[in-house]
């Protein structure tokens, strides 16, 4: 079935620097990935679209500035968190979107569990 | 703009007996639903989608839901609960036509008692 990894499963930083997070579709080719936000005993909420080639989408109330994503290849997009602070700590999530399979179209990753010191 | 309203945080069942978790959405237009389940510290996992046709949709683990166009719903049911199924639920929504991002409800943690 398709897969979809996250690298890393978690990091530590001090706040004031950038983690890149990775997200890969092992075996499909993805020309929409998602990223989402989960706080702790709270829903996902989406942060951005990431479309291959192409600028991201974001949602409203996410700074583009701040969380930079580049989808490069059709089985790759990167999220990097730039000046990291507390209140950037969180699960994120993404997910790669695909027509291959007939029953379920969008795989999630495991997620990256960021703390910002 | 779509929503999704999982109207109960914790539901609470017995080992081998039947469980729901309820989900109503809004959307405009027709539907595309899902139901993930989501282990501590893990990403989502797939459980089952309604698309079109049969209202009552067969996923996996034994999971199946009902989906009820009038009332707006799409719950998630078991016949027979186990404990292995205690973890956090989350119904989803996205229209038919437009975007592919989904939406989701603020979850329900099913804890299934020995």
């Amino acid at each position: 079935g398709a897969v979809v990894s996250q690298h890393p499963s978690w990091v530590i930083c001090k706040s004031g620097t950038s983690v890149k997070i990775e997200c890969r579709s092992l075996d499909f080719q993805a020309t929409t990935m998602f990223w989402y936000r989960q706080f702790p005993k709270q829903s996902l909420m989406l942060m951005a679209t990431s479309n291959e080639g192409s600028k991201a989408t974001y949602e409203q109330g996410v700074e583009k500035d701040k969380f930079l994503i580049n989808h490069a290849s059709l089985t790759l997009s990167t999220l990097t968190v730039t000046s990291a602070h507390p209140e950037d700590s969180s699960f994120y999530i993404c997910s790669a979107h695909t027509s291959v399979s007939s029953y379920n179209e969008q795989f999630f990753g495991p997620g990256t569990r960021l703390t910002v010191l | 703009a779509q929503s999704v309203a999982q109207p109960e945080d914790q539901v609470n069942v017995a080992e081998g007996n039947p469980l729901t978790v309820k989900c109503t959405y809004s959307v405009s237009g027709n539907p595309y639903l899902f139901w993930y389940v989501q282990y501590p510290n893990r990403g989502l996992q797939f459980l089952l989608k309604y698309i079109t046709g049969d209202n009552l949709v067969k996923g996996s683990y034994g999971f199946e839901a009902e989906f009820n166009k009038s009332q707006t719903s799409f719950h998630l049911k078991k016949p027979s609960a186990l404990v292995s199924d205690s973890a956090l639920y989350f119904c989803a929504v996205r229209p038919v036509t437009g975007r592919r991002a989904l939406t989701f409800g603020s979850g329900t943690r099913l804890q299934v008692q020995p």
